[in-house]
Parts: structure tokens; sequence; C-alpha cells
């Protein structure tokens, strides 16, 4: 059984388009993340959710916007496409928010913005 | 805001040699410092981890060790196999307004040579 799932797994676009990633999870966790991959392998924390709560939001331009719909699942929708949001972007969850807690990874989804 | 430095960037060692990545971390109120892998086209996957109040811990073939003062974390891996060949990322956490984030090291690329 797949733990952390994203769709697409492969997304590619016209820059200005609007687009979604959906993310689920089926460990029961309460914390779910997004990170942000770049073509060097930089990851780097975009936003977290707990219990559907954001508790953390990083600088992101404001064209991102997450969505929690149930503990379960966490959405990233992106308006107004740009080149530079091209990237892999994981998906993660963890049991809590607490500083020991194990975050499981999904297996990414690489946008490309033409 | 803690940054996570991580050296070398890319490391080739040959069949059952053994590999280390060396960490340093700034912000002393870190206490927590997870390795994670990441093999091609996946997500990352937590191998092993050590909390402040430990120097060093060991599982099978993986070791790390930290220095609190120094604020320096490694990984070493002993007896290289093939199938160690991924991007690995050190990290460590920090406590923010909601919760804990995790900052990674920007990732090294081990090659293992049959």
């Amino acid at each position: 059984d797949t733990a952390v799932s994203q769709t697409p797994k492969y997304l590619v676009t016209q820059m200005g388009n609007d687009k979604s990633i959906k993310c689920e999870q089926n460990l029961g966790h309460d914390t779910m993340y997004w990170y942000k991959q770049d073509s060097k392998k930089f990851l780097k924390i975009m936003f977290s959710y707990n219990n559907k709560e954001l508790i953390i939001n990083e600088t992101v331009p404001n064209r991102f916007s997450p969505k929690s719909p149930d503990k379960a699942h966490l959405n990233l929708h992106i308006n107004s496409l740009e080149l530079g949001d091209s990237a892999v972007y994981f998906c993660a969850s963890s049991p809590g928010p607490g500083e020991w807690d194990e975050q499981f990874f999904g297996p990414g989804t690489r946008l490309t913005v033409l | 805001g803690e940054n996570v430095e991580q050296h070398p960037s890319t490391l080739s060692v040959q069949e059952g040699d053994s590999a280390v990545i060396k960490c340093t971390y700034s912000d002393s109120a870190s206490n927590y410092f997870p390795w994670y892998k990441q093999e091609l086209g996946k997500g990352p996957q937590l191998i092993i981890d050590i909390r402040s109040n430990v120097g060093e811990k060991k599982d099978q073939r993986i070791a790390v060790t930290l220095n609190k003062t120094a604020k320096h974390f490694s990984l070493h891996i002993t007896e290289t196999q093939p199938e160690d060949s991924a991007v690995y990322f050190c990290a460590a956490t920090l406590l923010n307004t909601g919760g804990f984030k995790t900052i990674f090291g920007a990732g090294t690329r081990l090659f293992v040579k049959a």
C-alpha cells in the first residue's frame, strides 16, 4: 500500500497557467508538508499543516496556495505559473509536528513550466 | 535562521570502501539530526537519525556521530555496495512558531563503483 501518494507524477504546462498537485497519506498522520526541490537537488520546506491548520509558511510567493480538506490530504494550487516554478514538489507527512517525528515523503511531482 | 552545510557535494568510492559525509549546523538550539537517502526518481527516505543527547549511533553498516560543541555531525557508511548509490541529505530541526521545521543540507551524491 502506498503511504504517501501524489498526483500527477509529471506536469508540463505553459507560463501563466494555473495548476494543482494533490497529496494523500494513509498513515493516519496529523502533519503534512510541501517541499520544493530545485534542479540542484536543494530541498526546501514551503508549508506545513497540522490537523488541517497551517503551522509553517515559509517565504513563498502568494501564487502558491495550499489547502488541507482533511488530515489525510494536502493539495497545492499554483496560480500564474512562472519558469522559476519548475522543480520537483514533494509532499510528506509525519505523526505530528514534533521535533523527532519522522517524515515520510511521497514520490514527487515534477513540474515543468515552458 | 538555521543553516546546514554539507560536504562533499559528490563522492565516488569503490565498492567495499567507506564513505563519510560531513555536515555543520548554525543554530545551537537544534536537537535532532536526521539523515535521508534519495534514490533516483523517488522521495527522500529516513535512514538514521541522532538526538543531541547522544554522541554516536550505529545501525548495521551506517553510523552517525554528533559533536554538539562544534556543531558537526557526520554519516559513515562502511563496506559500501552499489545499491548505496544515491543522494544523501543531512538535516537539522528547528523550532518554528507553529512547530518544528526541518532544514536540509544541499545533498551529497554518492557513487559506489562495482
